[in-house]
């Protein structure tokens, strides 16, 4: 079965400072993979999707990007922080078996001070 | 452009009361109506996909049904562990990725 794993579990960074958040799928090959942002009490925002090792696409233009160096490890980045960055990030996985469906990890999150 | 819209956005029911969740949607061209549960500060939990109206699953106390416009989460004698927000979200036919648009939510608290 599919395992997902983000790494940090929380974060607390202070404006400006760089960001690297990382999500690692077990159990599947050539996924497609999502991050979501959430803001408290909201819903979830889509900020960026892979279909493979180096495709990118960005839903959302901000100071945020994302890179895909192996077929299961999706990270998300910030050279700069905003404060309008904190919120509760997601990754997701779709499977194999199930390529319609996303499955979300434990979220990383993030307090910008 | 896609839409979805959950009601009512907080519900509050005593052990047993049951009651449903609503989910509008708006898309041109439906691949599938997925139905999480997300307990507070943690990832959404996968429950149901729905890929045509008149379609209808269960598990546990939990019943998804689909129409055309809309789909319903049947919460039957809820118990306190029900507690939780239920995600809609609606996948188009031709988007890229196979993203899907999420709903805002609905709060469920079930009190004992």
């Amino acid at each position: 079965s599919q395992t997902i794993h983000q790494w940090p579990a929380t974060l607390v960074q202070p404006v400006g400072s760089p960001l690297s958040l990382e999500c690692t799928v077990e159990g599947t090959s050539n996924p497609n993979l999502y991050w979501y942002r959430q803001a408290a009490g909201r819903g979830l925002q889509l900020l960026f999707y892979s279909v493979g090792i180096g495709q990118i696409s960005s839903e959302v233009p901000q100071n945020l990007s994302a890179s895909r160096p192996q077929d299961r490890q999706f990270i998300l980045s910030s050279k700069k922080l905003l404060l309008s960055d904190s919120g509760f990030y997601l990754c997701a996985s779709t499977t194999s078996t199930a390529s319609d469906t996303q499955y979300f990890g434990p979220g990383t999150r993030l307090t910008v001070l | 452009e896609d839409q979805v819209t959950q009601s009512p956005e907080a519900l509050r029911l005593q052990e047993g009361e049951s009651s449903s969740l609503n989910c509008s949607y708006t898309v041109s061209g439906l691949r599938g109506l997925f139905w999480y549960r997300q307990d507070p500060g943690k990832g959404p939990e996968f429950l149901f996909t729905l890929y045509s109206a008149g379609e209808e699953k269960e598990k546990e106390r939990l019943k998804a049904t689909l129409t055309k416009k809309e789909s319903f989460l049947h919460i039957t004698a809820p118990k306190p562990e029900d507690s939780a927000t239920y995600l809609c979200a609606v996948g188009h036919l031709k988007a890229a990725g196979n993203k899907l648009t999420f709903g805002g939510g609905t709060r469920v608290l079930v009190k004992p």
